[in-house]
Order: structure tokens, then sequence, then C-alpha cells
């Protein structure tokens, strides 16, 4: 157990519908960043949030949105959702958040299906 | 425009040789590397980092290597054990006051007994 929780692990959903996607990060980690990995592909960047702000964007597409809660917690919204949008999707957090702090946590992953 | 590129998909090598994984990079600004490994269903886990001051980072059968004037690392496990078979990622980091790493697509390596 890596001490940063996903949940869903698995998620099938059909074309057009909306999920969410959570994270509990590491006790005492501030920071939260999500990536996407789809088949055959590396690790995508899609959003960072420190202390419950915006700090980075990625790739992120405008169906996508994410947020990060007061008990640090955060959400992954994805609607209007593609078979494209097929994937899985890490969450990761760390304790600080700035170029000085590496090393990230990744949680296990949720595996989207959309169908 | 992939930043990191780690251009062997797979690798395969006997038991108790040495594996070598290579990566590429291209932005001048990435001033720290870092080496994930992921089994399935598992998120990926930090296994070994190098600052860009330095050319080389060991950790027991781990030793990254960097070149920056190819702007190239590569990762040597010596000797090669069948547990060490997972998916390898390189990543970097760049000088601009976040955390956000930029991955590559991973080598998968396999380890024969």
């Amino acid at each position: 157990d890596s001490g940063v929780t996903q949940t869903p692990k698995h998620l099938i959903t059909a074309t057009g519908q909306r999920v969410t996607l959570r994270c509990s990060p590491r006790s005492g980690d501030l920071s939260v960043y999500w990536y996407q990995q789809s088949l055959d592909q590396g690790l995508q960047f899609l959003i960072q949030y420190y202390n419950g702000e915006e700090r980075a964007k990625g790739n992120i597409l405008e169906r996508f949105s994410a947020q990060q809660f007061p008990d640090l917690h955060s959400e992954l919204n994805l609607s209007s959702l593609e078979l494209g949008d097929s994937a899985l999707y890490f969450c990761a957090s760390s304790v600080v958040g700035t170029g000085n702090d590496y090393g990230y946590t990744f949680g296990s992953g949720t595996r989207l299906t959309v169908v | 425009d992939q930043q990191v590129k780690q251009n062997s998909p797979s690798l395969s090598v006997q038991e108790g040789r040495i594996s070598i994984l290579n990566c590429d990079y291209t932005n001048s600004m990435f001033d720290y590397f870092l080496w994930y490994k992921k089994y399935p269903a598992e998120g990926p886990t930090f296994l070994i980092s190098i600052s860009s001051i330095k050319d080389k980072n060991e950790d027991g059968r781990f030793t990254v290597f960097l070149n920056k004037s190819a702007k190239h690392l590569s990762l040597h496990i010596v000797p090669s054990q069948p547990g060490d078979s997972a998916v390898y990622f390189c990543a970097a980091s760049a000088r601009d006051n976040t955390g956000k790493l930029i991955f590559g697509q991973g080598t998968t390596l396999q380890v024969k007994p």
C-alpha cells in the first residue's frame, strides 16, 4: 500500500457519460497530480493541485476538470466521454509540489473503459 | 511533442547479466531525472534519480548515468534478477516551480531465469 488511495479501481461506462475519479493523497502530502496512461503510451501529465489550488496544467481536455478539496483529496471529472478516453488514470502525491520535491508516490490507478 | 523518449519498447536479458535501459530528452530546461518501475495492476514506484549537476548516481544494483551534452540517460541494473521484470519509465523535471514530471513511453524489461 503506497498510501495514495484511488477509487474506483475499475469503471465501465458508455460514451457521452460523465464519471468522477477520486484520489486521497498520502498523509502529509499537499500536492496531487493526475496522469493518464493510454494503451502503449507513457504517462501523460494532466493537472497538478497544491493545497487546494491549481498549480500546473498539462494536456488536459476541456471536457476534463479537477479540484482539490480542503481535506486534500482530489477528484478528476471526465465528461462527454469518448472511446478514446479509455485509459488508466493515475493519481500521485508529494509533500511540497515544487521543483525541489521529487519522487512522487503513485496510487494504483483507476482503469476506465468507455464502451 | 515527446520531450522524453524511450525508443526501445522492450528488452530481454538473462538473469545475472546487465540490463541497460535508455532514455533521451529534448528539453534543455530539465534539471532532474528519475526512473520509475511499474508492475502490472500497480502504480509506478520511484527507483532512482539524478540531478543535472551529476553524471552518475548509484543505489545498490541500480546505476543511472546522465550525459547532458547528448541529452541522454541510462539505467544499468547489475546483476539482473527475474524480479526486475517490469515496465521502466524515465521521467524529467524542469525548473518551473512545479513538481510535474514528463514521462517517457516506458520499456518493458524481461529477465529470464
